[in-house]
């Protein structure tokens, strides 16, 4: 398994800026993902995040908007750019250990105000 | 592509009872399967995971899930429900095989009355 942590755990912020959340693992993995999860809804996969090259996103999701950065094996960070209130949700950064498991982190739960 | 229906959105349990929570899914081989569980507030934590081999898996906090390729189901039972059970419960298949992407179902809630 591996033990994930995501900062912030919670934020409100104003409609038209950004939010960069970071997310840090205790070991070295391949591949990191980035989900989704909006009131009351199940998971969203926003977008694949592999060291050393660009991230894969998903239909409906667009790099302008949640440009990722995975600089090495053990984090990687999401920003959400030009809130708007639908952007209210829970981003859960996930990992993948090699063993076809996912592992996710405790969550950053978004408010636009 | 692969899919899941959990097609009870919630249930409720009186503790002490048993649980059993429906997943039906979707996909062309066998399938990786697994159940989270999403406490109140918190990210999501695997109860346990289905690849091959024995049909009926053990998981963490008294869960089991049997794996049923006639019905295309992988239901999750515990004998009895303790009141901290109560937790968002996801059900979720993969294609497996390495590089894999999970799909989600939409989540069963489980409310536990004393």
């Amino acid at each position: 398994s591996a033990v994930i942590s995501q900062k912030p755990s919670r934020d409100i912020c104003q409609r038209g800026t950004s939010l960069t959340i970071q997310c840090q693992v205790d070991s070295q993995v391949t591949m990191m993902f980035w989900y989704r999860q909006q009131p009351g809804q199940s998971l969203t996969l926003i977008a694949t995040a592999n060291q050393g090259s660009e991230a894969t996103y998903e239909s409906g999701f667009v790099i302008d908007k949640f440009p990722i950065s995975r600089p090495n094996l053990t984090f990687s960070t999401l920003t959400v750019s030009n809130m708007s209130p639908e952007d209210s949700s829970i981003y859960l950064c996930s990992v993948s250990t090699g063993a076809d498991t996912q592992y996710f982190g405790p969550g950053t739960r978004l408010t636009v105000l | 592509a692969q899919s899941v229906t959990q097609p009870d959105i919630h249930i409720t349990v009186s503790e002490g009872a048993s649980l059993e929570l429906r997943c039906n899914y979707s996909y062309g081989a066998t399938p990786y399967l697994f159940w989270y569980v999403q406490s109140p507030g918190q990210g999501l934590q695997l109860l346990l995971k289905y690849f091959s081999g024995d049909t009926l898996v053990q998981g963490i906090k008294g869960f089991e899930a049997e794996f049923k390729r006639s019905q295309s189901s992988f239901n999750l039972r515990k004998p009895s429900v303790h009141w901290s059970d109560a937790a968002e419960y996801f059900c979720a298949v993969a294609a497996g095989g390495g590089s894999y992407i999970p799909t989600f179902g939409r989540g069963t809630s489980l409310i536990v009355h004393p």
